[in-house]
């Protein structure tokens, strides 16, 4: 099972929007809306950010959603702050029963 | 306030055994799911698999022939077993609750394990 696609890199000034995408295929992104995202500050543990493709945990900030599209998985932050500054990771179930990352997207804030 | 810790040796040997246990606190262990999930330097995130209580596994199929996994409920702890390592299973390694096949809620804050001779 291949890891999901997501750009190396976005970056954005603070107070922009910016989206992440997560490509995968119809048996792991396409087949559940079981994607969730984790913001990973450099030295620390990966932490939830949305999960269920949309559903944001109590105590995430609401300028972070998520969505999907057939096989696309996005997060969108918006009015981008500097402590956004971090590496976002997808993660999706697939059809083999596990569970696969995406391989990060750098954020920086300009 | 769910907590997890690793803890096990930070230098393994070429073809020795990777032991790892993860001690969770402000939950019974004998509820939900519970993962190892590691990340190489510099590179991305890697599900190992998933123990429930009950003793009842899902590996990585890429790993599967060197994984094991283990849960001591009276400890509330639960372990990895990572065998016949290499230089390539040099990683950071994180435990997490999982919610089945869905999404990591709580973790640990990783164990460097270096594989070198």
């Amino acid at each position: 099972q291949s890891a999901l696609t997501q750009p190396a890199s976005v970056s954005g000034s603070p107070g922009q929007s910016i989206t992440i995408s997560c490509t995968g295929t119809s048996s792991d992104v396409g087949s559940h809306d079981l994607v969730s995202w984790y913001q990973q500050h450099p030295g620390k543990p990966p932490k939830l950010m949305i999960y269920e493709v949309a559903k944001r945990p109590s105590g995430v900030s609401d300028r972070f959603s998520g969505s999907k599209s057939g096989n696309t998985a996005s997060l969108t932050i918006s009015g981008l702050q500097p402590e956004d500054e971090a590496d976002y990771y997808c993660c999706s179930y697939a059809l083999s029963n596990i569970l696969i990352f995406g391989g990060g997207t750098k954020v920086t804030v300009l | 306030q769910v907590q997890l810790q690793e803890s096990g040796p930070g230098l393994v040997k070429p073809a020795e055994t990777l032991s790892l246990t993860c001690t969770v606190s402000g939950v019974s262990i004998s509820t939900y799911y519970w993962s190892w999930i590691r990340q190489p330097p510099g590179k991305g995130l890697e599900w190992i698999g998933y123990v429930y209580y009950s003793g009842s596994t899902n590996y990585n199929p890429s790993l599967k022939s060197r994984v094991s996994m283990s849960v001591d409920t009276s400890k509330n702890q639960f372990s990895l077993h990572l065998t016949s390592v290499t230089t390539a299973d040099t990683a950071v390694y994180y435990c997490a609750r999982e919610r089945t096949l869905d999404y990591f809620d709580y973790w640990g804050q990783g164990t460097q394990v270096t594989v070198s001779s």
